[in-house]
Formats: structure tokens, C-alpha cells, sequence
């Protein structure tokens, strides 16, 4: 199992949509979580991070259930904009320390 | 003035070669990082380095050497090139060890033929 799994889509919505994506990791002792984005053919980019009582920056709405292990990153209203990969991203007590593990993104297309 | 830069952005090789990789940053980090990603996407770390000291060196071939002059540089070079090692290489930055927000550069796009 890998240890940090997303959906990679793509997620094809039409501009004004709501769109969710989930991501599921498997260390339990994971501290901090964050959604990534990455346009095509750049760099990622920090999104947000992910708080325990969730949190809203916007349009985006972070989520985490540590009790299932998954996060989960909510776009409303979708902006052509919004079209990226969308990597969610865990930093947690591992072989190599405290080190971010990255997902293989999920890739969201926003059409007009 | 870009914050992590690396060069070159593109490099077409052959197999066999030996090349190297330089990354910059200007933003007064203590962290450094090297990321490579391949053509699934997935993004992972090969070496970190903190105040120019290795601190992460992940299941890389020691054909892989990174060197940090200073904390601002993080180079890498690549020794004996592979077809397998085609894929874009990411430069990164925080300001500290634990922290979430790394500063990517651009990338550098490896092609081995």
C-alpha cells in the first residue's frame, strides 16, 4: 500500500461546479497534512494546510479524519483557473524523519 | 528575482554521461531539498540537507551525489546516466526542518536517450 494514495482522475466538472477530492495515507503517525498544487509542466505550489477542525480558505475546504486517515480538499464555484493536479501531501514520523510524502495527485479539468 | 532557481531547466543526454544539476535559493533557508518526478507523477524526495548537512539520503544509487557548498546552494550530479533516470528533477526550499511549505524551483527536465 502506498503511503500516501489519491484518485488521479481526471475530474472533468463544468466551471461552477462543486468538486471533491480524498486522499487516504497509511501511517497513523502522521502529524501534519497539506494540499499541494501543480499546474502543468511547474512547480508545486502550497495550497493550504489541513487542520484537525478543518479548514476554509476561500472557495477551498480542507478536511481530515484521522480516524479513517483521509483528507480531503473541497473546491465550490470551480474556476477554469482550478484546472491542475492537486497533490495532497503528509509529513509524519517515518524512516527518514519528519519528511513530506507526496501523493500521486489527482487531476481536475474545469471546462466553460 | 526567483526564489529557488535551478539549472539547467532542460538537459538531453546520453546514457552514460555524467551531468549535473545547480540549485540556488535566495530566501535565507536553512533547508534544502532534492525531489524527482517521474513520468507517473509521483514526487519523491532523494536528499535533504539542513545548514549544509545531509539529513535525509532516501533509497537513491550512489551514482546520485548531492553537494552543498553553503546553505543557499544544493547541487546534484549524476554519474553513468540511465534511460531510468529520465524524469524532472525539483530543487526545494524551507525555511526550517519541520515545516509543511516547501519553495519549489522550476524543475529541471532530464531526458536520457
Amino acid at each position: 500500500r502506498k503511503e500516501v494514495e489519491q484518485d488521479p482522475g481526471p475530474f472533468n466538472v463544468p466551471e461552477g461546479a462543486t468538486v471533491a477530492f480524498n486522499c487516504t495515507y497509511s501511517n497513523s503517525a502522521s502529524q501534519s497534512f497539506f494540499w499541494y498544487r501543480q499546474d502543468c509542466r511547474k512547480e508545486p505550489k502550497l495550497l493550504m494546510s489541513v487542520y484537525s477542525s478543518g479548514n476554509e480558505d476561500g472557495r477551498f475546504t480542507a478536511q481530515l479524519n484521522r480516524a479513517s486517515q483521509y483528507i480531503s480538499l473541497l473546491i465550490r464555484d470551480s474556476k477554469l483557473s482550478d484546472s491542475a493536479t492537486y497533490l495532497c501531501v503528509v509529513r509524519g514520523n517515518n524512516n527518514a524523519g519528519n519528511m513530506l510524502t507526496f501523493g500521486g495527485g489527482t487531476r481536475l479539468m474545469v471546462k466553460p | 528575482d526567483t526564489a529557488v532557481s535551478q539549472t539547467p531547466k532542460y538537459l538531453v543526454t546520453q546514457m552514460g554521461n555524467d551531468k549535473s544539476i545547480k540549485c540556488e535559493q535566495n530566501l535565507g533557508h536553512d533547508t534544502m531539498y532534492w525531489y524527482k518526478q517521474d513520468s507517473k507523477k509521483f514526487l519523491k524526495i532523494m536528499f535533504s540537507y539542513n545548514n549544509k548537512e545531509l539529513i535525509i539520503n532516501e533509497t537513491v544509487p550512489n551514482r546520485f551525489s548531492p553537494k552543498s557548498p553553503d546553505k543557499a546552494h544544493l547541487n546534484l550530479h549524476i554519474n553513468s546516466l540511465e534511460l531510468g533516470d529520465s524524469a524532472v528533477y525539483f530543487c526545494a526550499s524551507s525555511p526550517t526542518v519541520n515545516t509543511g511549505e516547501l519553495f519549489f524551483g522550476e524543475g529541471s527536465r532530464l531526458t536520457v536517450l
